[in-house]
């Protein structure tokens, strides 16, 4: 089956730096997407990786490794802003390229 | 001018009543999907339209009926509400299939609620 894990809810402290991480099982891997969603909002694109290593967009980066289902967001200089949840989702092709969605990580930033 | 928009933004109503979700794309893309994300915030395809053609049909109860009179619109029609319904629905819309980095863009929700 189709299968995605992240922790539940982490806390991190405003100006440091936080990594989430995500792991999946998946069949026909076609990409890999992060989200960010704050609550009572719709989900906002951050990033997109299909090849190993790193992607960096300003404060946000994300990494793949295919070969071990594996991948993080990493957000630098944490702001109050960036208390949201950030979901994983694995583009998958044998099902119409649909997405197959983490629960979300809940990241709490405290002052 | 909003991207995707859907409505109505809430949406409270009784068991066993009919009601219908619209969504609108201004963004010329040709893939529109219809989400359910439940109290534990998973988020669930439902169905998905590729160029008004359905192309993802999930295990979802024949009470709920999609209908893409167009490109630029997906509606949701639900009959016979449960109490298990009540959550929020997201339309998004994704330029196509072609290429595996398109993401996708999100109307803002309708939170749906069924006393």
């Amino acid at each position: 089956g189709q299968n995605i894990d992240q922790p539940t809810e982490m806390t991190a402290t405003e100006g440091a730096i936080v990594q989430i991480n995500c792991t999946y099982q998946t069949s026909g891997f076609n990409g890999l997407f992060w989200y960010q969603q704050h609550a009572g909002e719709a989900p906002t694109f951050l990033s997109y990786n299909v090849l190993d290593g790193l992607e960096e967009k300003g404060r946000f980066s994300s990494f793949l490794s295919r070969s071990k289902g594996y991948s993080y967001l990493l957000l630098k200089e944490l702001q109050m802003k960036d208390s949201a949840s950030y979901l994983c989702a694995v583009r998958v092709k044998d099902s119409n390229y649909q997405l197959i969605w983490g629960a979300g990580t809940k990241l709490i930033i405290k002052p | 001018d909003t991207a995707v928009s859907q409505t109505p933004k809430y949406l409270v109503t009784q068991m066993g009543n009919d009601k219908s979700i619209k969504c609108e794309q201004n963004l010329g893309h040709d893939t529109m999907y219809w989400y359910k994300q439940d109290s534990k915030k998973f988020l669930k395809i439902m169905f998905s339209y590729n160029n008004k053609e359905l192309i993802i049909n999930e295990t979802v109860p024949n009470r709920f009926s999609p209908k893409s009179p167009d490109k630029a619109h997906l509606n949701l029609h639900i009959n016979s509400l449960e109490l298990g319904d009540s959550a929020v629905y997201f339309c998004a819309s994704s330029p196509g299939l072609a290429d595996p980095s398109y993401e996708q863009y999100f109307g803002p929700g309708t939170r749906l609620t069924v006393t």
